[in-house]
């Protein structure tokens, strides 16, 4: 039981490059999400699955575009990378809408 | 003005300390989360509650629900306890999450 897995773990691009970030879980959760981490705030929304075939947008989503693959996985993509992209992406998942989130190792992305 | 507030934002103890991490809130929710980030980048959930108190080790979490505020609380602290502790609350779907307060715990 795997929980939460994401790749790559490290990445760089250079601006205008592409690329798609890969999330996964094993725990037959519905609803899924993309977070981005910036040093000093909060993790932000970026794109949620409440379930399977379904996708919103959170509070940044702006750049990126989401697949709900199926149930266990939830792809992010940055189709022409910029550096205010620049962060720490984090995936995760939860059984419903009130409740515990379990989230991925993270994905640490600089774009130059 | 943040809708979620953490305090402090930086908190250094000697080993066996009692620490108090604190969070308030400004908008309506339906739960608050208490979260742990590792100096490795790892993110854990500690506690999900709604009203009263939860125990987990030597970790407390409470929420005042008409006070808008929640605390953690860890007793008899270790160096291990060194992490970013994270404050989120539920709204009417999404997460909005604190800055974290990020806790050094001295040998």
């Amino acid at each position: 039981n795997a929980g939460v897995t994401q790749t790559p773990k490290f990445q760089v691009l250079k601006t205008g490059q592409s690329m798609t970030l890969q999330c996964a879980q094993d725990m037959n959760h519905n609803s899924m999400y993309w977070y981005r981490q910036d040093p000093g705030m909060g993790l932000r929304l970026i794109y949620y699955s409440a379930s399977e075939g379904t996708t919103d947008k959170g509070e940044v989503p702006n750049g990126y575009n989401v697949s709900r693959l199926n149930k266990r996985e939830f792809s992010l993509r940055l189709e022409s990378a910029a550096p205010s992209q620049t962060s720490v992406y984090f995936c995760a998942s939860s059984d419903g809408r009130v409740s515990e989130q379990y989230f991925g190792p993270g994905t640490r992305l600089t774009v130059t | 003005k943040n809708e979620v507030e953490q305090s402090p934002q930086n908190l250094t103890a000697q080993e066996g300390e009692f620490i108090t991490i604190n969070c308030s809130y400004s908008v309506g929710i339906s739960a608050l989360h208490w979260l742990q980030q590792h100096p490795g980048g790892g993110i854990v959930s500690l506690f999900m509650l709604s009203s009263g108190k939860k125990k987990h080790g030597r970790l407390i979490a409470t929420i005042n629900i008409q006070e808008k505020h929640s605390s953690l609380h860890i007793t008899a602290s270790h160096p291990r306890d060194s992490a970013v502790y994270i404050c989120a609350v539920r709204g009417n779907y999404q997460l909005i999450w604190g800055a974290g307060t990020k806790l050094i715990i001295k040998p």
